[in-house]
């Protein structure tokens, strides 16, 4: 299957700054890309959905001023997290899919766990 | 209730069995996946159905479409087996290849 990498996959910050996250599609172009967050013991959350080129869709409660999401190129995107805070801790996911595979599929990255002290 | 379960939420094994996980959905799909995610938090797609059978090594994922019920079968378990399995679907109609998840089930294979 397809590869999909993430970058940090651990950081840890001070309140009040802004941490980005990466995700990229190493061997495919990723024309749709989601991001998901996870609480401890909890199912995955989907935050948004973008689309290269496109502005993200976010889901419904998701601050779109607080997670940016960047969709620039085929394999490439970022999520910031603004002026974090202790609550936005939590482990941030993303998956990926598109060129040569169908929208039903989707390949996860190995996840960026976000510590705010 | 969720459009997505699971059951059992937490199965505990000993090595060699063979092990069973289930997954119902209330909703059109056009279809399901089997996702495995290890204590340190990646996840890896195992299998991705839309009808029938599907066999990788000593799993094996099953789906019926009238039923609405699919399951994940691991033989000749392993403590490496020990994670939490979640079943996901693509709910027809969703744009953009959305999915929804079950909560997961812990499972836990002794030596």
């Amino acid at each position: 299957g397809a590869v999909v990498s993430q970058h940090p996959s651990r950081v840890i910050c001070k309140s009040g700054t802004s941490v980005k996250i990466e995700c990229r599609s190493l061997d495919f172009q990723a024309t749709t890309m989601f991001w998901y967050r996870q609480f401890p013991k909890q199912s995955l959350m989907l935050m948004a959905t973008s689309n290269e080129g496109s502005k993200a869709t976010y889901e419904q409660g998701v601050e779109k001023d607080k997670f940016l999401i960047n969709h620039a190129s085929l394999t490439l995107s970022t999520l910031t997290v603004t002026s974090a805070h202790p609550e936005d801790s939590s482990f941030y996911i993303c998956s990926a899919t598109g060129t040569p595979y169908s929208t039903d599929t989707q390949y996860f990255g190995p996840g960026t766990r976000l510590t705010v002290l | 209730k969720n459009e997505v379960e699971q059951s059992p939420q937490n199965l505990t094994a000993q090595e060699g069995e063979f092990i069973t996980i289930n997954c119902s959905y209330s909703v059109g799909i056009s279809a399901l996946h089997w996702l495995q995610q290890h204590p340190g938090g990646g996840i890896v797609s195992l299998f991705m159905l839309s009808s029938g059978k599907k066999k990788h090594g000593r799993l094996i994922a099953t789906i019926n479409i009238q039923e609405k019920h699919s399951s994940l079968h691991i033989t000749a378990s392993h403590p490496r087996d020990s994670a939490v399995y979640i079943c996901a679907v693509k709910v027809t109609g969703t744009s953009y290849g959305k999915l929804t998840f079950g909560q997961g089930t812990i499972l836990t294979v002794h030596p």
